[in-house]
């Protein structure tokens, strides 16, 4: 298995611009979460998917930032307009369930910076 | 919310040692907890998981201990390798509606020497 996969690895931009990451889960998973990493903040939950229906978006900073699942397969984070706080790393994680001891298995993240 | 910390944000060992990393919770009614590594440059790895109805869990090198009095887990390591070297995360899952949620400490750096 290819494991989930993320791109780009790592994106530069200028603040204004609009950025979009990319996620493909691990084939047969039908849960999918967005991360963002930070020194200041830890590790923290943006959103997360159930067959392709977003369940909890409260993590989600703002209206500059939107999530979207089109297929089980497929996923994107955007944000728009970028700014310089929005510089992290995004994780994409994907599980077989939410049980209580189902594992999330994390892709190798996007960093972004926003200059 | 749930609330996870750590005792100490980093922790030095000489290669062969035992490793033991904390991590405190603040929700008495947690019944699953998780241990993640996370290397340079890399995603969250899984190591080892609990649950509230157990005290201890074996792995390979890894024990996971939970004190549900005193709301405490920790990992322990045995000899510690320089390929353990990385972040250590404990992460807690949600209950009810919210148990599709992790909530991750801010981690232990582990740094081992040779």
């Amino acid at each position: 298995d290819a494991g989930v996969i993320q791109s780009p690895r790592h994106e530069v931009t200028e603040m204004g611009q609009e950025v979009t990451l990319r996620c493909k889960p691990i084939s047969g998973h039908d849960y999918l979460f967005w991360y963002r990493q930070t020194m200041m903040r830890g590790l923290e939950l943006l959103i997360y998917f159930n067959n392709n229906v977003p369940i909890d978006d409260s993590g989600m900073p703002e209206d500059r930032f939107s999530a979207k699942m089109p297929n089980a397969s497929f996923s994107t984070l955007k944000i728009q307009p970028s700014e310089p706080r929005d510089s992290a790393v995004y994780f994409c994680a994907s599980s077989s369930g939410s049980g209580l001891t189902d594992t999330q298995y994390f892709g190798p993240g996007t960093r972004l910076t926003v200059l | 919310g749930e609330s996870v910390g750590l005792h100490l944000p980093t922790l030095s060992v000489q290669e062969g040692d035992n490793s033991i990393i904390n991590c405190a919770y603040s929700n008495s009614a947690s019944d699953y907890f998780i241990w993640y590594k996370q290397e340079s440059g890399k995603g969250p790895q899984f190591i080892i998981d609990i649950r509230s109805n157990m005290d201890k869990r074996q792995g390979q090198r890894v024990t996971v201990l939970l004190n549900k009095t005193v709301k405490h887990l920790s990992l322990q390591i045995a000899a510690t390798q320089p390929g353990d070297s990385a972040v250590y995360f404990c992460a807690e899952r949600g209950r009810g509606s919210t148990l599709g949620r992790l909530y991750f400490g801010r981690g232990t750096q582990l740094t081992v020497w040779p």
